[in-house]
């Protein structure tokens, strides 16, 4: 059982928003940043966000993300189909001493 | 090309070892810290610790300690997993990943690249 933990699916018509929300606690999102990372089928984790909502260096400016207390978001803006993949939300944990992965939420664009 | 490539399938028996290798390319392979990720068959993934790649340096799991070690090879930009006692459950694929840096400035757990993943299956 994650730590983080995230809204098992997103989806939305080509161009909509969708917001995906990771929920934490005091030691790991509380007090340390978090990273978002993509993942298409059948591929490795592809770094999106990093720093809470610092974009990876070639990501669009559809994805954003920002943090609040023990909780943070991933926002995409202008969906589009090749959006379609599972996200997940990560953060370093101080009590256990992991770097812990979210649940992870499948987006799906209708 | 900036790159890290991984060795080949593996399938073991329970109670067998497997030995992964990452190879680093097209980068200053000691400047960043190199991460071991696994992700068992639909789940999400599990980091298993870091290593050094200059001075050697690890930090493992507490979930793996005991069973899992670590390596670097500068020689030849390679680093290494060992996973030994292997059950059923370590069925996964596993990913060497480097940490982000950013003109020295370097994000300890955010990784910018990733090996393309070893499958090891672990069946009786």
């Amino acid at each position: 059982q994650s730590l983080l933990t995230q809204t098992p699916s997103a989806s939305g018509p080509p161009g909509q928003r969708v917001t995906i929300s990771c929920s934490g606690s005091r030691s790991n999102i509380g007090q340390n940043t978090v990273n978002w990372y993509q993942q298409l089928p059948g591929a490795a984790p592809k770094l999106l966000i990093y720093s809470n909502s610092r974009r990876s260096s070639g990501v669009p400016d559809r994805f954003s993300g920002s943090k609040s207390g023990t909780s943070a978001s991933l926002a995409i803006s202008g969906l589009q189909s090749e959006d379609e993949a599972d996200y997940y939300c990560a953060a370093w944990d101080d009590n256990l001493r992991i770097y812990v992965f979210g649940t992870g939420t499948t987006v799906t664009v209708l | 090309q900036v790159q890290l490539v991984q060795s080949g399938a593996e399938v073991k028996k329970p109670g067998a070892s497997v030995r992964i290798s990452c190879k680093a390319s097209g980068y200053s392979f000691t400047e960043n810290f190199m991460h071991w990720v696994r992700q068992a068959p639909g789940q999400g993934p599990e980091w298993m610790g870091l290593i050094n790649p200059s001075a050697g340096g690890t930090n493992y799991a507490q979930k793996f300690h005991g069973r899992v070690s670590m390596s670097s090879d500068t020689s030849t930009s390679t680093v290494h997993l060992e996973l030994t006692g292997l059950r059923s459950d370590d069925t996964a694929v596993y990913y060497c990943a480097r940490i982000y840096c950013d003109r020295g400035d370097c994000f300890t757990h955010a990784f910018d690249l990733w090996g393309q993943g070893t499958m090891v299956t672990v069946s009786s």
